[in-house]
């Protein structure tokens, strides 16, 4: 069964740094991936759907890679602002049709 | 213009009573979820439905029922609630049930059982 983690659980940075986010997944048989965000007592905002045969996907300021073959996927988040502080949660689809949630990182970004 | 809307978004209840959360989703998605967020905020699905059909069905307690009147709408009904029901749960939705398709998810409902 898919196993997703996320590191750092939680991550501060100053305004304007970049920074990356980490997932790892050990089941590679994935169909795709896709990050998304949560804010504090609210619903999940997809940011970005990667698929299995894809490397990158951008937008905006946030480029996600996938490396499928050893279960990893990052987030790269450009010029980070206040408005960037949230829960960040990747979630590879495997299996029949599930997505499988890691436990998140919780970002804060300083002004 | 909510996508995917869910009601009520609180829900506060003692053990024992039956309730329901209703979710509606106004994007002409063909596929249906619902996830529960444990208090770790850990997402795990439930259910899905596609075309009105159950094709996913997690290992969850019968007492757990998945209603879909039509493609618009994915409601959950609980019977005879437990202390560890008390999640938030979230609707989805996706354009078809095909891996390609991104999942759209609603705010959630904070269900509180005492």
């Amino acid at each position: 069964k898919q196993e997703v983690t996320q590191i750092p659980a939680a991550l501060s940075v100053p305004e304007g740094e970049n920074l990356v986010l980490n997932c790892s997944f050990t089941d590679s048989a994935i169909y795709n991936l896709q990050w998304f965000r949560q804010d504090p007592g609210k619903g999940l905002t997809s940011l970005l759907l990667i698929q299995s045969s894809q490397r990158e996907q951008t937008s905006g300021r946030l480029n996600a890679s996938l490396d499928k073959s050893s279960g990893r996927s990052t987030l790269y988040i450009a010029a980070s602002q206040p408005g960037d502080s949230a829960t960040y949660l990747c979630a590879p689809r495997s299996g029949a049709n599930n997505l499988f949630f890691g436990t998140g990182t919780r970002l804060t970004v300083i002004p | 213009d909510t996508a995917v809307s869910q009601t009520p978004k609180y829900l506060v209840t003692q053990m024992g009573n039956d309730k329901s959360i209703k979710c509606e989703q106004n994007l002409g998605h063909d596929t249906m979820y619902w996830y529960k967020q444990d208090s770790k905020k850990f997402l795990k699905i439930m259910f899905s439905y596609n075309n009105k059909e159950l094709i996913i069905n997690e290992t969850v307690p019968n007492r757990f029922s998945p209603k879909s009147p039509d493609k618009a709408h994915l409601n959950l009904h609980i019977n005879s609630l437990e202390l560890g029901d008390s999640a938030v749960y979230f609707c989805a939705s996706s354009q078809g049930a095909g891996f390609s398709y991104e999942q759209y998810f609603g705010p959630g409902t904070r269900l509180t059982v005492t």
